[in-house]
């Protein structure tokens, strides 16, 4: 099936780690993205990548790192130095020239 | 990117239409109107976007006032299955490749059976 996969679903962690969530899309897709959401509230963007090798900050992107070394891969660290990393974090793509960004199932984080 | 404003809730019954309002009053002239919704702790999807031409498709419409200051996207029969958060978003595409989605907290929209 084609789509966006995010793994794990749930993922517990202590305070002062960094855990990297994983994001991969089997849709040949140029540009992938992360967004953070808080309960009750919308979606806030992290970073996003256009093509290999290329990313850019978005709105919150402190204590967050990415990379993008393979066209279908976006993995997203959350860093110890994130105040609140606790969220649901979501990925997205989108293929060049589209209006609409495809979004995968999402991954509840929850640092103690 | 332009704010939009929203209903925070409505209730719409099983099988009517649902009218969902969105205020973007300070849009500018090349910046879209997309609708997307979110089912409880999934992913977003899309639903329609519009520039000034009213728009439909196999999932709504899109009314989009003549000044584009307002937009409705009207679910045509809605049924339980469409309870969900929906967001009204204005987005300058720059025809770069991507753009940036900025998501309020949109209208949760309860469909009553």
């Amino acid at each position: 099936d084609g789509g966006i996969t995010q793994s794990p679903k749930y993922l517990f962690r202590k305070e002062g780690q960094n855990v990297t969530l994983s994001c991969e899309q089997n849709l040949n897709h140029d540009a992938m993205y992360w967004y953070r959401q808080d309960p009750g509230q919308g979606l806030r963007l992290i970073y996003y990548s256009q093509i290999v090798n290329d990313f850019q900050k978005g709105d919150i992107a402190e204590g967050y790192s990415v990379s993008r070394e393979k066209k279908e891969s976006f993995p997203l660290t959350v860093t110890s130095a994130q105040k609140n990393p606790t969220a649901f974090y979501l990925c997205a793509s989108s293929p060049r020239g589209a209006y609409e960004q495809y979004f995968g199932p999402g991954t509840r984080l929850t640092v103690t | 990117d332009a704010k939009t404003t929203q209903p925070t809730s409505m209730d719409c019954a099983e099988g009517r239409a649902a009218n969902l309002p969105c205020n973007h009053s300070t849009i500018s002239g090349n910046e879209y109107v997309y609708w997307y919704r979110q089912i409880h702790s999934q992913g977003p999807q899309y639903i329609i976007h519009g520039l000034k031409n009213n728009e439909t498709n196999e999932m709504a419409s899109l009314i989009i006032t003549e000044d584009r200051k307002s937009s409705t996207l009207i679910l045509p029969h809605a049924t339980l299955r469409d309870t969900a958060v929906y967001y009204c978003i204005v987005v300058a595409y720059s025809g770069a490749g991507s753009y940036q989605l900025t998501f309020g907290k949109g209208t949760k929209l309860s469909v009553i059976p």
